[in-house]
């Protein structure tokens, strides 16, 4: 069964730090894996999707990475600002329904 | 904006009502999903429809019902919810399902409440 971990569950860092958000799986078997960020009370904005034969996709200042046989991801933001705060999910589809599988997320706050 | 709509925003119920939520997107996808977020926890899988045929029911309790009346439109209709059904439902879509894989595009959610 796939299992997604993301450590820390919550960071905060000051305004113009460039921060990595860690995601890693069980299961290297996946089709592809996607980045969300959710603000409170809304739904998911899906921010990159890399496909399992991919390595990295960018995004403006998100840049994602994928080490499909190390079972990680980084998620790369350069320059945070206070609008970067939000919760950040990643998502790996993997079986034969290409299900997605969700980590618990890391709570992000940028300090002006 | 989100290019998937999704009302009420909000939806309060008591236990012996009846209600429905719907999901709107013109994005020709052809692909729609429901989705049950509880707080400060990751979404969980409800039911996928895979053109407008129900391809997935993750084990939901059948006092939800879920509907596709044509490639645009995805309903989940309610009936007899307990209190521990309050979450925020997400509907979501993408190009298509199964292997590979599209983006999936959210809705902000139905935040439903049951007294």
């Amino acid at each position: 069964k796939q299992e997604v971990t993301q450590i820390p569950a919550a960071l905060s860092v000051p305004e113009g730090e460039n921060l990595v958000l860690n995601c890693s799986f069980t299961d290297s078997a996946i089709y592809n894996l996607q980045w969300f960020r959710q603000d409170p009370g809304k739904g998911l904005t899906s921010l990159l999707l890399i496909q399992s034969s991919q390595r990295e996709q960018t995004s403006g200042r998100l840049n994602a990475s994928l080490d499909k046989s190390s079972g990680r991801s980084t998620l790369y933001i350069a320059a945070s600002q206070p609008g970067d705060s939000a919760t950040y999910l990643c998502a790996v589809s993997t079986g034969a329904n290409s299900k997605l599988t969700f980590g618990k997320g890391i709570t992000l706050s940028v300090r002006p | 904006d989100t290019e998937v709509t999704q009302t009420p925003k909000h939806l309060v119920m008591g236990m012996t009502n009846k209600k429905s939520l719907k999901c709107e997107q013109h994005m020709g996808h052809r692909a729609m999903y429901w989705y049950k977020q509880k707080a400060k926890k990751p979404p969980e899988l409800m039911f996928v429809y895979s053109y407008e045929k129900l391809s997935i029911n993750e084990s939901v309790p059948s006092r939800f019902s879920p509907e596709c009346p044509n490639s645009s439109l995805l309903n989940l209709h309610l009936h007899a919810l307990q209190p521990e059904d309050s979450a925020l439902y997400l509907c979501a879509s993408s190009l298509f399902a199964g292997t590979g894989g599209s983006p999936l595009h959210f809705g902000n959610g139905t935040r439903l409440t049951v007294t």
